[in-house]
């Protein structure tokens, strides 16, 4: 399975909104509406942010936001702050029955 | 709430086997509602899905490491486990395991993650 296909880096300023997209094929992304977001700060541990393509879980501010459209995934964020800088991993749900995390973002918030 | 925790040697030889654990806390590895996962990421480097479990057994691995992986349950002690065989430099990574949602039917997300492990092979 191949790794789907993430910008390498994005940046806004703050109050702005950026989407970071994900593209994969029809045997992950375009296939099934379970697509995940996760954010890393540096040194912890990666944190939900959204699943099932556009589920926020609990304790997750609605500054983001998930979509889709065919093979590519997007993450929205809204009123960008300061503590939003982190990387950001997409993943998708496989025809084989696994997952596939794309390459991560890195997002600077200028 | 629930806790994870990995555990296992920080350094192993190459060729040699590499072995952690995950000590689930605060909630029950057999409640059949969720996945058990492990995830590794090698220095300065992305998020690799590594597999995962079903408490009653029933494991899923990426293809790229299937011939060499094995993930077990312990149901008894709320754990589970990961095996990486014939390790090389390249295996050198922090290791996480996580609780994914959407047990019994398709995974859904890992909404629980432990802190990570740092394995190093070297010799």
């Amino acid at each position: 399975q191949s790794a789907l296909t993430q910008p390498a880096s994005v940046s806004g300023s703050p109050g702005q909104s950026i989407t970071i997209s994900c593209t994969g094929t029809s045997s992950d992304v375009g296939g099934y509406n379970y697509v995940s977001w996760y954010q890393q700060h540096p040194g912890k541990a990666p944190k939900l942010m959204i699943y099932e393509v556009s589920n926020r879980p609990s304790g997750v501010p609605d500054r983001f936001s998930g979509s889709k459209s065919g093979n590519t995934a997007s993450l929205t964020i809204s009123g960008l702050q300061a503590e939003d800088e982190a990387d950001y991993y997409c993943s998708s749900y496989t025809s084989s029955s696994t997952w596939v995390f794309g390459g991560g973002t890195k997002l600077t918030v200028l | 709430q629930v806790q994870l925790q990995e555990s296992g040697p920080g350094l192993v030889k190459p060729s040699q086997t590499l072995s952690l654990t995950c000590t689930v806390s605060g909630g029950s590895i057999s409640s059949g509602d969720y996945y058990w996962s492990w995830i590794r990421q090698p220095p300065g480097k992305g998020l690799e899905w590594i597999g995962y479990i079903y408490y009653s057994g029933s494991t899923y691995y990426n293809p790229s490491l299937k011939s060499r992986v094995t993930i077990s349950v312990d149901t008894s002690k709320n754990q589970f486990s990961l095996k990486l065989s014939s390790v090389t430099a390249a295996d050198t990574a922090v290791y996480y395991c996580a609780r994914d949602l959407g047990g019994g039917s398709y995974p859904r997300g890992m909404d629980v993650w432990g802190q990570g492990t740092t394995v190093t092979v070297s010799s």
